[in-house]
């Protein structure tokens, strides 16, 4: 599972307040995406980082910021929590042209 | 950009049998496509990959079919089992996307006993 770790793993708030998911990983890989699924909607792309400090927005990025201060750690901020942001998230590493590989998911449920 | 479609979106076959996920993708210059098997509450999971320089490839019971001239591949699992049930993504990704993977909207095996 490329030593990707995701905390939270289960996280309730209330809407209106600031949630930060953190991904940590081991292997030193370059690439690190945030996605969020939904029944019905696969998994969308929220925002991406190629390097450290250097992130990019995704298909669904609105709502939400992202940070990468280290090349191991991968932040998703929802800056005030609304309803339709509860979700699974599942962080993603990638190295190179090789494929990506997936933490274990956060669970969200905004109140 | 690239888009890639997935169908169907649910597939019901009998313990035994085999079953067949297809996905056409619109970029040409795409060359890596990944099959991904997420179970029940759990991470999505890479089962094969194939390159665009590469037909076809075999894993045991799974097979993966790249048609380049046609922008579609497919997933072919053998002698379904239980554990089988899942939901399977495919994806695409090249120079176009850097690499980034575009996903298929997900296809939902039931094994049937």
């Amino acid at each position: 599972d490329a030593g990707i770790t995701q905390s939270p793993r289960h996280k309730v708030t209330e809407t209106g307040t600031p949630v930060t998911l953190r991904c940590h990983q081991t292997e030193n890989h370059r690439y690190m995406y945030w996605y969020r699924q939904d029944p019905g909607h696969g998994l969308r792309l929220i925002h991406y980082s190629y390097g450290v400090k250097d992130t990019d927005k995704g298909e669904v990025s609105d709502g939400y910021s992202v940070s990468r201060s280290k090349t191991e750690d991968f932040l998703l901020t929802l800056e005030s929590a609304t309803s339709s942001q509860t979700s699974v998230y599942f962080c993603a590493t990638r190295q190179g042209q090789e494929t990506q590989y997936f933490g274990p998911g956060t669970r969200l449920l905004v109140l | 950009g690239e888009n890639v479609e997935q169908h169907p979106s649910t597939l019901s076959v009998q313990e035994g049998d085999s079953a067949v996920i297809k996905c056409t993708y619109s970029d040409s210059a795409s060359n890596y496509f990944p099959w991904y098997k997420q179970e029940l509450g759990k991470r999505p999971q890479l089962i094969i990959d194939i390159r665009s320089n590469v037909g076809e490839k075999k894993d045991q019971r799974i097979a993966v079919t790249l048609n380049k001239t046609a922008k579609h591949f497919s997933l072919h699992i053998t002698e379904t089992q239980p554990e089988d049930s899942a939901v399977y993504f495919c994806a695409a990704s090249g120079v176009d996307s850097n690499y980034q993977l575009i996903w298929g909207a997900g296809t939902k095996l039931i094994i049937k006993p």
